[in-house]
Protein backbone atom coordinates (compact mmCIF):
# COMPACT_ATOMS: atom_id res chain seq x y z
CA UNK A 1 0.00 0.00 0.00
CA UNK A 2 1.53 3.36 -1.14
CA UNK A 3 -1.39 5.91 0.75
CA UNK A 4 -0.57 7.68 3.91
CA UNK A 5 -0.49 5.24 6.89
CA UNK A 6 -0.83 6.36 10.48
CA UNK A 7 -0.04 4.39 13.44
CA UNK A 8 -2.10 3.82 16.21
CA UNK A 9 -5.27 3.00 14.58
CA UNK A 10 -6.53 3.56 18.51
CA UNK A 11 -4.95 4.91 21.29
CA UNK A 12 -6.63 5.06 24.73
CA UNK A 13 -5.28 6.69 27.39
CA UNK A 14 -5.49 8.23 30.83
CA UNK A 15 -5.60 11.89 31.57
CA UNK A 16 -2.47 13.06 32.29
CA UNK A 17 -0.34 10.46 30.22
CA UNK A 18 1.71 11.40 27.13
CA UNK A 19 0.79 9.95 23.86
CA UNK A 20 2.79 10.11 20.59
CA UNK A 21 1.26 9.34 16.93
CA UNK A 22 3.06 8.07 14.02
CA UNK A 23 2.71 9.49 10.04
CA UNK A 24 3.75 8.22 7.02
CA UNK A 25 3.75 10.20 3.84
CA UNK A 26 3.44 8.85 0.20
CA UNK A 27 6.98 8.89 -0.18
CA UNK A 28 7.57 11.40 -3.12
CA UNK A 29 5.51 13.99 -1.07
CA UNK A 30 7.43 16.37 0.44
CA UNK A 31 4.38 18.53 2.77
CA UNK A 32 3.12 16.80 5.18
CA UNK A 33 -0.05 17.63 7.55
CA UNK A 34 -1.78 16.79 10.66
CA UNK A 35 -5.31 17.64 11.30
CA UNK A 36 -7.80 17.05 14.22
CA UNK A 37 -11.48 16.39 14.07
CA UNK A 38 -14.07 15.84 16.55
CA UNK A 39 -17.08 14.07 16.08
CA UNK A 40 -19.54 16.28 13.91
CA UNK A 41 -17.11 18.12 12.44
CA UNK A 42 -14.83 18.60 9.72
CA UNK A 43 -11.14 18.25 10.09
CA UNK A 44 -9.26 21.14 11.45
CA UNK A 45 -5.54 22.55 10.66
CA UNK A 46 -2.88 21.97 13.39
CA UNK A 47 0.15 21.98 11.51
CA UNK A 48 2.52 21.48 8.68
CA UNK A 49 6.03 20.69 7.41
CA UNK A 50 7.62 21.40 3.93
CA UNK A 51 10.39 18.54 4.39
CA UNK A 52 11.96 18.89 7.62
CA UNK A 53 10.71 22.31 8.23
CA UNK A 54 7.52 23.15 9.97
CA UNK A 55 6.32 26.06 8.43
CA UNK A 56 3.15 26.86 10.27
CA UNK A 57 1.38 25.99 13.64
CA UNK A 58 -2.51 26.07 14.38
CA UNK A 59 -3.49 28.44 17.45
CA UNK A 60 -5.46 25.22 18.52
CA UNK A 61 -1.91 23.65 18.59
CA UNK A 62 -1.29 24.45 22.60
CA UNK A 63 2.31 23.56 24.11
CA UNK A 64 1.31 20.45 25.27
CA UNK A 65 1.49 19.47 21.45
CA UNK A 66 4.80 19.03 19.74
CA UNK A 67 5.17 17.86 16.00
CA UNK A 68 8.27 16.61 14.74
CA UNK A 69 9.92 15.63 11.10
CA UNK A 70 12.84 14.81 11.72
CA UNK A 71 14.27 13.69 8.14
CA UNK A 72 11.75 14.85 5.91
CA UNK A 73 9.97 11.36 5.53
CA UNK A 74 7.34 10.39 8.49
CA UNK A 75 6.23 12.80 11.50
CA UNK A 76 5.25 12.40 14.92
CA UNK A 77 2.81 14.04 17.14
CA UNK A 78 3.21 14.21 20.57
CA UNK A 79 0.30 15.12 23.32
CA UNK A 80 1.62 15.84 26.79
CA UNK A 81 -0.56 15.78 29.87
CA UNK A 82 -3.01 15.02 27.89
CA UNK A 83 -6.87 16.24 28.59
CA UNK A 84 -10.27 14.89 28.05
CA UNK A 85 -10.58 17.49 25.46
CA UNK A 86 -7.63 16.20 23.71
CA UNK A 87 -10.34 13.47 22.66
CA UNK A 88 -10.65 13.31 18.82
CA UNK A 89 -9.32 11.73 15.41
CA UNK A 90 -5.93 12.95 14.26
CA UNK A 91 -5.54 12.81 10.76
CA UNK A 92 -2.76 13.03 8.60
CA UNK A 93 -1.99 14.43 5.06
CA UNK A 94 0.47 14.67 2.36
CA UNK A 95 0.86 16.36 -0.60
CA UNK A 96 3.27 17.46 -3.73
CA UNK A 97 3.53 20.82 -4.28
CA UNK A 98 2.15 21.83 -7.30
CA UNK A 99 3.42 24.47 -9.54
CA UNK A 100 0.02 26.62 -9.87
CA UNK A 101 -3.31 26.46 -8.01
CA UNK A 102 -2.59 24.62 -4.67
CA UNK A 103 -2.01 20.93 -4.24
CA UNK A 104 -4.20 18.08 -3.64
CA UNK A 105 -3.48 16.51 -0.16
CA UNK A 106 -4.11 12.36 0.55
CA UNK A 107 -5.11 11.63 3.88
CA UNK A 108 -4.23 9.01 6.20
CA UNK A 109 -6.73 6.52 7.81
CA UNK A 110 -6.08 8.83 11.41
CA UNK A 111 -5.60 7.82 14.88
CA UNK A 112 -8.07 8.12 17.03
CA UNK A 113 -7.33 8.73 20.73
CA UNK A 114 -9.61 7.98 23.64
CA UNK A 115 -8.61 10.23 26.73
CA UNK A 116 -10.07 8.64 30.21
CA UNK B 1 -13.08 33.19 8.49
CA UNK B 2 -13.37 31.44 5.03
CA UNK B 3 -14.43 28.30 6.09
CA UNK B 4 -16.18 26.47 3.56
CA UNK B 5 -20.01 25.46 4.74
CA UNK B 6 -22.09 22.95 3.42
CA UNK B 7 -26.08 22.83 2.87
CA UNK B 8 -27.74 20.68 3.58
CA UNK B 9 -25.95 19.48 6.94
CA UNK B 10 -27.87 16.26 5.55
CA UNK B 11 -29.68 14.32 2.86
CA UNK B 12 -31.31 10.97 3.13
CA UNK B 13 -32.21 9.71 -0.72
CA UNK B 14 -33.43 6.52 -2.33
CA UNK B 15 -30.65 4.77 -3.92
CA UNK B 16 -30.71 5.68 -8.01
CA UNK B 17 -31.44 9.24 -7.34
CA UNK B 18 -29.33 12.15 -7.87
CA UNK B 19 -27.74 13.94 -4.61
CA UNK B 20 -26.62 17.61 -4.69
CA UNK B 21 -24.49 18.97 -1.93
CA UNK B 22 -23.36 22.70 -1.49
CA UNK B 23 -20.72 24.67 -0.40
CA UNK B 24 -20.40 28.21 0.26
CA UNK B 25 -17.43 30.29 1.16
CA UNK B 26 -16.18 33.79 2.25
CA UNK B 27 -12.97 34.76 0.25
CA UNK B 28 -10.90 34.26 -2.90
CA UNK B 29 -9.50 30.95 -3.16
CA UNK B 30 -6.92 29.22 -4.96
CA UNK B 31 -8.56 26.04 -5.46
CA UNK B 32 -12.01 24.26 -4.05
CA UNK B 33 -11.72 20.54 -3.02
CA UNK B 34 -14.39 17.22 -1.88
CA UNK B 35 -13.66 14.90 0.15
CA UNK B 36 -15.95 11.93 1.47
CA UNK B 37 -15.62 10.05 4.27
CA UNK B 38 -16.64 7.03 5.44
CA UNK B 39 -17.95 6.77 9.29
CA UNK B 40 -15.00 6.67 11.62
CA UNK B 41 -12.60 6.81 9.12
CA UNK B 42 -10.20 8.94 6.68
CA UNK B 43 -10.59 11.28 3.87
CA UNK B 44 -10.71 10.02 0.44
CA UNK B 45 -10.14 13.09 -2.47
CA UNK B 46 -12.91 13.26 -4.85
CA UNK B 47 -12.15 16.07 -6.96
CA UNK B 48 -10.27 19.16 -7.00
CA UNK B 49 -11.15 22.32 -8.72
CA UNK B 50 -9.29 25.26 -9.36
CA UNK B 51 -10.12 29.35 -9.47
CA UNK B 52 -10.22 29.44 -13.20
CA UNK B 53 -12.59 26.49 -13.76
CA UNK B 54 -16.41 26.46 -14.06
CA UNK B 55 -17.24 22.48 -13.95
CA UNK B 56 -15.04 19.25 -13.22
CA UNK B 57 -16.53 15.34 -13.94
CA UNK B 58 -14.92 12.29 -12.82
CA UNK B 59 -17.31 9.29 -13.07
CA UNK B 60 -20.88 9.71 -11.68
CA UNK B 61 -19.60 12.86 -9.81
CA UNK B 62 -19.84 16.58 -10.90
CA UNK B 63 -18.63 19.57 -9.48
CA UNK B 64 -19.17 23.28 -10.59
CA UNK B 65 -17.51 26.42 -8.92
CA UNK B 66 -18.57 30.11 -9.27
CA UNK B 67 -16.20 32.63 -7.61
CA UNK B 68 -18.60 35.48 -8.44
CA UNK B 69 -21.38 33.63 -6.27
CA UNK B 70 -18.53 31.97 -4.25
CA UNK B 71 -20.23 29.04 -4.20
CA UNK B 72 -19.73 25.35 -5.02
CA UNK B 73 -21.90 22.00 -5.81
CA UNK B 74 -21.22 18.23 -5.65
CA UNK B 75 -23.64 16.33 -8.02
CA UNK B 76 -24.04 12.75 -7.65
CA UNK B 77 -25.52 10.53 -9.90
CA UNK B 78 -27.30 7.45 -9.73
CA UNK B 79 -26.46 7.21 -5.96
CA UNK B 80 -25.52 3.89 -4.72
CA UNK B 81 -25.68 2.34 -1.06
CA UNK B 82 -22.14 2.66 -1.02
CA UNK B 83 -22.27 6.49 -1.81
CA UNK B 84 -23.42 6.68 1.94
CA UNK B 85 -21.14 9.25 3.82
CA UNK B 86 -20.51 12.42 4.87
CA UNK B 87 -18.85 14.83 2.14
CA UNK B 88 -16.81 18.03 2.59
CA UNK B 89 -15.66 20.61 1.02
CA UNK B 90 -12.49 22.04 1.45
CA UNK B 91 -10.80 25.45 0.82
CA UNK B 92 -7.48 25.96 0.11
CA UNK B 93 -6.05 28.71 1.78
CA UNK B 94 -2.33 29.82 2.80
CA UNK B 95 -0.97 25.76 2.25
CA UNK B 96 -3.88 24.50 4.70
CA UNK B 97 -7.23 23.27 3.91
CA UNK B 98 -10.13 24.79 5.54
CA UNK B 99 -13.04 22.33 5.83
CA UNK B 100 -16.85 22.84 6.51
CA UNK B 101 -19.04 20.53 8.57
CA UNK B 102 -19.77 18.23 5.91
CA UNK B 103 -23.37 16.80 4.16
CA UNK B 104 -24.21 13.41 5.88
CA UNK B 105 -25.27 11.82 3.01
CA UNK B 106 -27.82 8.30 3.70
CA UNK B 107 -28.24 6.48 0.59
CA UNK B 108 -31.56 4.38 1.27
CA UNK B 109 -32.26 1.06 -0.83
Amino acid sequence: DTGVSQNPRHKITKRGQNVTFRCDPISEHNRLYWYRQTLGQGPEFLTYFQNEAQLEKSRLLSDRFSAERPKGSFSTLEIQRTEQGDSAMYLCASSKVASLGGDEQFFGPGTRLTVL
Amino acid sequence: SQQGEEDPQALSIQEGENATMNCSYKTSINNLQWYRQNSGRGLVHLILIRSNEREKHSGRLRVTLDTSKKSSSLLITASRAADTASYFCAILGAQKLVFGQGTRLTINP
